[in-house]
């Protein structure tokens, strides 16, 4: 299995500018999350899908951010428009949840530079 | 909020010698889970530890866990260069959320 997959691996961008951050998680698994890694805030959960399904999105910083998960195959983290304070790792997780918070696996991450 | 917080923040050992990391949590949990990150790299799983559990290992690791003192430890026994990395526990509480903690960055030196 080729694990998860994220794309960009690395994105600089211009404040204002529109950003879309993408992944593709494990065959078979029912959940995915999106994470960004900061030095100041740590790991932080954004948002996560069951089933293609939003169930918590309480993580997402403002309206400037939205992610999609049209099939089960591809999830898309949207910033529109970027700040500064925006730049980050964005991680995407995965895993097989049965609802007691299995093992996650992450993608390499999206290292997001916000000029 | 962090639900767990990791001590040390940063540990530096000599290869060979036993490297231990702590996490505290504030609430109920039903699993607790430690991975590790390599630098500029995702981060990977090691182990899983149930909340009716006291303690798991895997290979050189061992994991404790103390419901009543809401903590948990992570031992790497004989470490090597190779374990320089940092490492996370995450809490599960509800549902499919993890929350991670802020990190042990280990340096193991040759």
């Amino acid at each position: 299995d080729a694990g998860v997959i994220q794309s960009p691996r690395h994105e600089v961008t211009e404040m204002g500018q529109e950003v879309t951050l993408r992944c593709k998680p494990i065959s078979g698994h029912n959940s995915l999350f999106w994470y960004r890694q900061t030095m100041m805030r740590g790991l932080e959960l954004l948002i996560y899908f069951n089933n293609n399904v939003p169930i918590d999105d309480s993580g997402m910083p403002e309206d400037r951010f939205s992610a999609k998960m049209p099939n089960a195959s591809f999830s898309t983290l949207k910033i529109q428009p970027s700040e500064p304070r925006d730049s980050a790792v964005y991680f995407c997780a995965s895993s097989f949840s049965q609802g007691s918070g299995e093992k996650l696996f992450f993608g390499s991450g999206t290292q997001l530079s916000v000029l | 909020s962090q639900q767990g917080e990791e001590d040390p923040q940063a540990l530096s050992i000599q290869e060979g010698e036993n490297a231990t990391m702590n996490c505290s949590y504030k609430t109920s949990i039903n699993n607790l889970q430690w991975y590790r990150q390599n630098s500029g790299r995702g981060l990977v799983h090691l182990i899983l530890i149930r909340s009716n559990e006291r303690e798991k290992h895997s290979g050189r690791l061992r994991v404790t866990l103390d419901t009543s003192k809401k903590s948990s430890s992570l031992l790497i026994t004989a470490s090597r260069a190779a374990d320089t990395a940092s490492y996370f526990c995450a809490t599960a509480t509800s549902g499919s959320r993890l929350t991670f903690g802020e990190g042990t960055q280990l340096t193991v030196n040759p």
